[in-house]
C-alpha cells in the first residue's frame, strides 16, 4: 500500500516568510509525528498526534511552530516568520495504534530559509 | 533530560566483517528500542526493534538489549558495501510512542 507522503519535497523561502508543510499518513494509522533533522544532526521530535487526544507539543522549538491534523488524517506543520536556523529536513512519520507499533517515515521536506 | 547517545563514527569495516554499533540511553523507564538505517539524502527506514532483554536476530542483523546497563547494540554480520549508511538508535519512553533519537553512527563498509 501507499506509504507516508509529504509535500513539497523541497521548499526555499525567504527569512520572515511563513511556510506550510503537509503530511499524508498511511491510511488507518492513528498516530502521526513530526520530526526535523538539521544538517549532520539526529532527528529531533517536534509534535505528536494520537487519535482525538490533545497533541503532544513538547518538542516544538518556539511559538512560531504549530501543527494541526484535520479529520484524523492529513497534517500541516506551519512555521511562521521563518529564520535561517529553521533550515532542515522536516520528516513526518505515522504508526498504527499502540506504543510498540513501528513508525514509518515519509520522504521529508527539505526547507531552506535564505 | 532524556538522552540517547551513540558514537558518531565514522565506523569503517571491511566487507564481510562484523559491524558493531552501540547505543546508550539515560531513562530506565524506556520501553521500546529501534534501529533505523538512513542513507544519505533519504528518510530513515526501520531495521530492527527490540523490547526485551537479550538478543533478537533477523537475517544478518542482531539487536542486543541490556536494560540493566541501559545499553542496546546492533550487530551486522557479513557486512556489505550496501550497508554503508548512518544508523540511528531510537528509544520510546512509552509516552505515546514518540521516539528519541541518537545522533547516529556513520558506517562505511569497504570492498
Amino acid at each position: 500500500g501507499a506509504g507516508v507522503s509529504q509535500s513539497p519535497s523541497n521548499k526555499v523561502t525567504e527569512k520572515g516568510k511563513d511556510v506550510e508543510l503537509r503530511c499524508d499518513p498511511i491510511s488507518g494509522h492513528t498516530a502521526l509525528y513530526w520530526y526535523r533533522q538539521s544538517l549532520g544532526q539526529g532527528l529531533e521530535f517536534l509534535i505528536y498526534f494520537q487519535g482525538n487526544s490533545a497533541p503532544d507539543k513538547s518538542g516544538l522549538p518556539s511559538d512560531r511552530f504549530s501543527a494541526e491534523r484535520t479529520g484524523g488524517s492529513v497534517s500541516t506543520l506551519t512555521i511562521q516568520r521563518t529564520q535561517q536556523e529553521d533550515s532542515a529536513v522536516y520528516l513526518c512519520a505515522s504508526k498504527a495504534g499502540g506504543p510498540r507499533e513501528t513508525q514509518y517515515f515519509g520522504p521529508g521536506t527539505r526547507l531552506l530559509v535564505l | 533530560q532524556k538522552e540517547v547517545e551513540q558514537n558518531s563514527g565514522p565506523l569503517s569495516v571491511p566487507e564481510g566483517a562484523i559491524a558493531s554499533l552501540n547505543c546508550t540511553y539515560s531513562d530506565r523507564g524506556s520501553q521500546s528500542f529501534f534501529w533505523y538505517r538512513q542513507y544519505s539524502g533519504k528518510s530513515p527506514e526501520l531495521i530492527m526493534f527490540i523490547y526485551s532483554n537479550g538478543d533478537k536476530e533477523d537475517g544478518r542483523f542482531t539487536a542486543q538489549l541490556n536494560k540493566a546497563s541501559q545499553y542496546v547494540s546492533l550487530l551486522i554480520r557479513d557486512s556489505q558495501p550496501s550497508d554503508s549508511a548512518t544508523y540511528l538508535c531510537a528509544v520510546s519512553f512509552n509516552q505515546g510512542g514518540k521516539l528519541i533519537f541518537g545522533q547516529g553512527t556513520e558506517l562505511s563498509v569497504k570492498p
